[in-house]
């Protein structure tokens, strides 16, 4: 069963640029959610999304967006890149995203900001 | 404001001997906590969950306690191996599961396992 995959692994931006990560989920798992991960703040829940519509958000500014397709795929993009949005921002899967359901993640997408 | 506190960033031990992980959460709306595992350059992997009606989950040479009045939580890893060497989170969620796939992880603590 193939895993969570994200794309692309690494890319480097510079501040006012945006960029757009995908995330393709575990077959047959239909909940998608995102996170940040930066040294200070640790990791830190963006939003989900299940049957193409986002169920959850966390706290972040509007510039973060994402989007779920009907085959669960889901993009997130930031818009207007500032330093500080430099992170490794991980996609996890899960069948439901509730319940005793274990979100599994994804190696990640390393974002550099110059 | 950190709701889930992992308040030592490494611990080494000796190969088989016990690891001993441990978690601090501050809001008592949390039910259902994991821990995951992570090496560098790939995402985390799950290794263990409790819900809060549970004190204590084993799985082979995990074990995970939950003590609710503390608001605290421990990872237990016997025998400790070298492969287990990695960053370990402690999570926390409400509402009896992941609640629409959000988790509140801590710090994460960095285990290192000498042979």
């Amino acid at each position: 069963k193939a895993g969570v995959t994200q794309t692309p692994r690494y890319l480097i931006k510079t501040r006012g640029q945006q960029v757009t990560l995908s995330c393709s989920p575990i077959s047959g798992h239909r909940s998608v959610s995102w996170y940040q991960q930066t040294p200070g703040q640790g990791l830190q829940f963006l939003f989900e999304y299940f049957s193409e519509t986002q169920r959850n958000k966390g706290n972040f500014p509007g510039r973060f967006s994402g989007r779920q397709f009907s085959n669960s795929r889901s993009e997130m993009n930031v818009s207007t890149l500032e330093l500080g949005d430099s992170a490794l921002y991980l996609c996890a899967s899960s069948y439901a995203g509730t319940g005793a359901n274990v979100l599994t993640f994804g190696a990640g997408s390393r974002l550099t900001v110059l | 404001d950190q709701q889930v506190k992992q308040n030592s960033p490494s611990l080494s031990v000796q190969e088989g001997r016990i690891s001993i992980l441990n978690c601090d959460y501050t809001n008592s709306m949390f039910d259902y906590f994991l821990w995951y595992k992570k090496y560098p350059a790939e995402g985390p992997t799950f290794l263990i969950s409790i819900s809060s009606i549970k004190d204590k989950n084993e799985d082979g040479r995990f074990t995970v306690f939950l003590n609710k009045s503390a608001k605290h939580l421990s990872l237990h890893i016997v025998p400790s191996q070298p492969g287990d060497s990695a960053v370990y989170f402690c999570a926390a969620s409400e509402g009896g599961g992941t609640s629409y796939g959000k988790l509140t992880f801590g710090q994460g603590t960095i285990l290192t396992v000498h042979p």
